[in-house]
């Protein structure tokens, strides 16, 4: 059966640094990848995805990953950080042949100034 | 519309009463998907809709669950005899088409069962 984990609750990074939210995943198949953002009080909004293709995927408001199919990864990852980026994000994989999303617990990112 | 709209955004029922949560998709999608997010439970799938093909209920908690879709638009969800642990937040997401993995969500219905 699909599903993905996202081994860390919560994310801390200081405004202007890297950023790196990880995200594994458990397919038969080709996996088909998502990541997306919400906000407080809002509905997910789509940041990436990978379906097939260069394994460095690039998304909205400057935030890409990384596709790694010998370590079942699909990171999220952003160079520099901005406080207007703490949100919840969440990892999902598609599961099966409707197109329903298997999502992982969520990852909150804290960016502080 | 321009998005996916819900409603109501939030909704409070006493234990034991039957509540309608209402999905108006995206106009052109053929596609419907209803989540549910519980507190530390994460975002769990419940049933999906495609055209006129037989739904898939295959996440349906409980047979107080059901939920319809009229017309290939609007969709409601009902949860019967709720219970304290229904309260979640109830999203909807439709797609163009489920080739597209364009998946666009609502903002949710917040339910508080007490």
């Amino acid at each position: 059966a699909q599903s993905v984990a996202q081994p860390e609750d919560q994310v801390n990074v200081a405004e202007g640094n890297p950023l790196t939210v990880k995200c594994t995943y458990s397919v038969s198949g080709n996996p088909y990848l998502f990541w997306y953002v919400q906000y407080p009080n809002r509905g997910l909004q789509f940041l990436l995805k990978y379906i097939t293709g260069d394994n460095l995927v690039k998304g909205s408001y400057g935030f890409e990953a990384e596709f790694n199919k010998s370590q079942t990864s699909f990171h999220l990852k952003k160079p520099s950080a901005l406080v207007s980026d703490s949100a919840l994000y969440f990892c999902a994989v598609r599961g099966g042949n409707t197109g329903k999303l298997i999502f992982g617990q969520g990852t909150t990112l804290q960016v502080k100034p | 519309g321009a998005g996916v709209s819900q409603s109501p955004s939030n909704k409070v029922t006493e234990k034991g009463k039957d509540v309608e949560l209402r999905c108006d998709p995206i106009s052109g999608h053929t596609a419907l998907y209803w989540y549910r997010q519980s507190l530390g439970q994460g975002l769990e799938f419940l049933i999906y809709f495609q055209g006129n093909s037989a739904p898939d209920k295959s996440g349906l908690p409980s047979d107080r669950f059901s939920a319809e879709r009229t017309g290939g638009s609007v969709s409601t969800l009902t949860i019967q005899r709720t219970q304290q642990e229904d309260s979640a937040v109830y999203l909807c997401a439709s797609t163009v088409r489920v080739a597209n993995y364009g998946y666009t969500f609502g903002s949710g219905t917040r339910l508080t069962v007490v």
